[in-house]
């Protein structure tokens, strides 16, 4: 099956700055998404991204599908960013999720 | 829009008891999707249906695991008998159609001792 990876595992920033965050996948993909979980455990999600690049406020992604990998960019960080971003690769008719990149915003 | 429902929040139970898990979709939604959350990893997904069938359950301990979709609305997820390795969250989630617009309930924290 499919393999997704993430980096990197963890991550700390000071409020206002901007990250990056990868996901590697090992097939090539027909779409791609994007999830967050809060610390409460809850999961959004921000994009379902099969190619090209997507903005929604100051998140935005990038798949390239050919190079089997995207990137979810941050910018401005605030406190309420924290929690684990998650990537999801389609195998089958669902989705294989990756380990995740967990985000700490330091205020 | 009421979101996806799952009951309860939190479970502890003893190795070896059974425990379920209630699941309410969001109306209309024919795809349901059960997943296992263990603490540090992603959700791995366990079964999925479509409407009341069961399209994919390959990664179901199928010796200890169940479960029904009843009337294609809400789910149950069974597990009888626990195990300690069983402690995680158990994620439902649903779509309109299959691996798009994935929405996501609350999940329910089992601990198993």
């Amino acid at each position: 099956g499919i393999q997704v990876e993430q980096s990197p595992p963890d991550l700390i920033l000071q409020e206002g700055a901007n990250s990056t965050l990868r996901c590697n996948f090992s097939d090539s993909v027909n779409n791609l998404q994007w999830f967050h979980q809060n610390p409460w455990g809850q999961l959004i999600n921000l994009f379902y991204i099969p190619s090209g690049t997507k903005q929604n406020g100051r998140l935005s992604a990038t798949t390239v599908a050919t190079e089997r990998y995207s990137l979810l960019y941050i910018s401005s960080s605030q406190t309420t960013d924290s929690g684990v971003y998650f990537c999801a690769a389609p195998q089958g008719q669902n989705f294989v999720f990756g380990p995740g990149t967990r985000l700490s915003v330091l205020p | 829009e009421a979101g996806v429902a799952q009951s309860p929040r939190y479970k502890i139970i003893e190795k070896r008891q059974s425990v379920a898990f209630w699941c309410n979709p969001i109306s209309g939604h024919a795809t349901l999707y059960w997943y296992q959350q263990i603490l540090g990893q992603g959700p791995k997904l366990l079964i999925q249906f479509q409407n009341n069938g069961v399209v994919d359950d390959s990664q179901l301990p199928k010796d200890r695991f169940s479960a029904e979709r009843l009337k294609g609305v809400d789910s149950t997820l069974k597990i009888q008998p626990a195990k300690l390795e069983d402690s995680a969250v158990y994620l439902c989630a649903s779509s309109p159609v299959r691996a798009y617009g994935y929405t996501f309930g609350s999940g329910t924290r089992l601990t198993v001792v």
